[in-house]
């Protein structure tokens, strides 16, 4: 079974650029998280969705980031404009359930 | 709202000796889910608590989860340099939330 695929892996800018993250879950997971996790701490979730409508987006900044999941399927998150605090490890997971979560890689994201 | 907290912040073992993590809720939780994250590398689920009192074992590690639901623990027996890495725990009463975790080094 083929895991929770992300792209970039990496990704530099200079601060107020925007930027764009794609997850593509496990196939048949109707869960979709996106994470961030800043060094030295825990992921924390700022957005989730079940299909393809958010169920929890209470710790995303909406000012400056945006998520969708249009079909059901993929997912982008994107930050415009990113500040440096926005440097961290972007975590998608997707799980069967709301509960068991499966992780990708992650994107790491530097702020300059 | 609810925070999850992890003790200690990091520990160093000696390969061969036991070590304990804790992990304390400010609200009673439904459930409680482990992961571990090896350096550089992503989280990967380990298993979930629900009872109160729950007692779980998987070959070297035995997971708690407290009678009151708000704290759970991590044991690890025999410690071994596969054991190296971050291990989280994330409690869910509304919504789940990680604690800092528990980075541990091991010394051969």
């Amino acid at each position: 079974e083929a895991g929770v695929a992300q792209s970039p892996r990496y990704k530099i800018i200079e601060k107020r650029q925007s930027v764009a993250f794609w997850c593509n879950p496990i196939s048949g997971h109707a869960t979709l998280y996106w994470y961030q996790q800043i060094l030295g701490q825990g992921p924390k979730l700022l957005i989730q969705f079940q299909n393809n409508g958010v169920v929890d987006d209470s710790q995303l900044p909406k000012d400056r980031f945006s998520a969708e999941r249009l079909k059901g399927v993929d997912s982008t998150l994107k930050i415009q404009p990113a500040k440096l605090e926005d440097s961290a490890v972007y975590l998608c997971a997707s799980s069967p359930h709301p509960e068991t979560q499966y992780f990708g890689p992650g994107t790491r994201l530097l702020v300059l | 709202g609810q925070q999850v907290m992890q003790i200690p912040q990091y520990q160093h073992v000696q390969e061969g000796e036991d070590f304990t993590t804790y992990c304390n809720s400010s609200t009673t939780l439904s459930n409680i889910q482990w992961y571990k994250q090896r350096p550089g590398g992503h989280p990967v689920f380990l298993i979930q608590l629900v009872k109160s009192g729950e007692v779980k074992k998987q070959k070297r590690l035995t997971f708690q989860f407290g009678e009151a639901k708000k704290n759970s623990s991590l044991h690890i027996t025999a410690t071994q340099t596969t054991d190296v890495g971050t291990y989280f725990c994330a409690g869910r009463d509304y919504k789940l939330s990680f604690g800092a975790g528990t980075t541990v080094t091991v010394r051969a």
